[in-house]
């Protein structure tokens, strides 16, 4: 295990079309936490997962996005409906326990939705 | 929640020069603070981190400075090189959330 993987790379879309990515952790690392970048922007925090366990999802941009971790282990992300404004880097990222420190990050999916 | 202010936007250096990138935070109850590099089309890549336990901390020629009183800290690169040259992000851990809130990045362009 060679770090956080994410797939697909790269997404286009069109407009009102859903789309699902996926990002494999670290095997160890029981944290697993989404981010979103915009152009010339830090990652903005979305959601995080404990194991299985969501434990916060307030920051998710709107009841169009959802994530899922459903053993544990990989998660998805999908959109709903997408919209020009949800095209971004999407970011994954994957730590231990006990704080969230040293996360590692994937090198992301970016989104374009024409 | 956290907020994290980074300044500046953009730094060009002379190769051989130092760069210092500052930040500062909003959450007194936040205890990490890390430093992240991010190069083109790939995600940001741990550099160094320090504990609010210590006011200091190096490797090789990378250095960060934590002043917890004031909330803010620091970036110290020394004697750059051309492939220092990226995007280089400040977060610190929001105590609430367990999760990093992140500064807006500088762009650090090194001539050689």
């Amino acid at each position: 295990d060679t770090g956080v993987s994410q797939d697909p790379r790269h997404k286009i879309t069109k407009r009102g079309q859903n789309v699902t990515f996926r990002c494999d952790p670290i095997s160890e690392h029981n944290r697993l936490y989404w981010y979103r970048q915009t152009l010339g922007q830090g990652p903005e925090f979305l959601t995080y997962f404990q194991n299985e366990a969501q434990l916060e999802k307030s920051r998710l941009l709107s009841d169009r996005f959802s994530a899922e971790r459903p053993k544990g282990s990989f998660s998805t992300l999908e959109i709903q409906r997408t919209e020009q404004g949800d095209s971004a880097m999407y970011l994954c990222a994957s730590s231990l326990s006990l704080g969230g420190y040293g996360y590692t990050f994937g090198s992301g999916t970016r989104l374009t939705v024409v | 929640g956290e907020n994290v202010e980074q300044h500046p936007s953009t730094l060009s250096v002379q190769e051989g020069d130092s760069a210092v990138i500052k930040c500062t935070y909003s959450d007194s109850a936040s205890n990490y603070f890390p430093w992240y590099k991010q190069e083109l089309g790939k995600g940001p890549q741990l550099i160094i981190d320090i504990r609010s336990n210590v006011g200091e901390k190096k490797d090789q020629r990378i250095a960060v400075t934590l002043n917890k009183t004031a909330k803010h800290f620091s970036l110290h690169i020394t004697e750059t090189q051309p492939e220092d040259s990226a995007v280089y992000f400040c977060a610190a851990l929001d105590t609430g959330r367990r999760a990093l809130t992140f500064g807006s990045g500088t762009r650090l362009q090194v001539q050689p």
